[in-house]
């Protein structure tokens, strides 16, 4: 079981709809959690961090933690076709040294 | 202007050449990591430092070494027994180990042929 899940997509949806990221992740311990914006050929850039279960909204996005359910979701509304890139989901665990596993990345396309 | 520089953004070798990346951040950054992306992956950790002159073997370090000799540097050579050197290797940096977000750099792509 891999340590941090996203579908790879490709996801597609409207210029103006709101897309939705989704990422699952197997340890119960994990303490942060982050998402990563990843254009073409560039390098991770951070969109969102979050700790504590809820919502967190900054601008057009919102980062969703359920520590229950063990996922953490990102939201963009209106959604533009600059925000075409990968999404990087990103969780700290504790594993007698903090670590930080990445998950593979859902692409998303925005379509004008 | 704070950030993390990489150099060179594209690097060429040949195979059985040993090369070595640059990384410099001027964030006050206590912690520093190398990352390795391959088309379509994610992110494999291949080293990381949490304090000057002490680091760890991440994920893939096979290959590999790095020094941090100073706060501001964690420099990582690409020896000739690393098997498939040809990727993009990401430096980054955060505050510390644990709870803190990692910045990175813009990436140094290599090509071993």
């Amino acid at each position: 079981q891999k340590e941090v899940e996203q579908n790879s997509g490709p996801l597609s949806v409207p210029e103006g709809a709101i897309a939705s990221l989704n990422c699952t992740y197997s340890d119960r311990g994990s303490q942060s959690f982050f998402w990563y914006r990843q254009y073409s050929g560039k390098s991770p850039e951070l969109i969102m961090f979050i700790y504590s279960n809820g919502d967190k909204e900054d601008g057009r996005f919102t980062a969703q933690l359920n520590k229950a359910s063990q996922y953490v979701s990102l939201l963009i509304r209106d959604s533009q076709p600059s925000d075409s890139a990968t999404y990087l989901c990103a969780v700290n665990q504790d594993t007698g040294g903090f670590k930080t596993i990445f998950g593979a990345g859902t692409r998303l396309f925005v379509k004008a | 202007d704070g950030g993390i520089t990489q150099s060179p953004k594209y690097l060429f070798r040949k195979e059985g050449q040993n090369v070595t990346l640059s990384c410099e951040q001027n964030l006050n950054h206590d912690a520093m990591y190398w990352y390795r992306q391959d088309p379509g992956q994610g992110l494999r950790l291949i080293y990381y430092s949490q304090i000057v002159n002490d680091f760890q073997k991440g994920d893939i370090a096979e290959g590999y070494s790095v020094s941090r000799e100073k706060k501001e540097s964690f420099p990582l050579t690409v020896t000739s027994a690393q098997k498939n050197p040809t990727a993009f290797y990401l430096c980054a940096s955060s505050a510390g180990q644990g709870f803190y977000e990692q910045y990175f750099g813009p990436g140094t792509r290599l090509t071993v042929t």
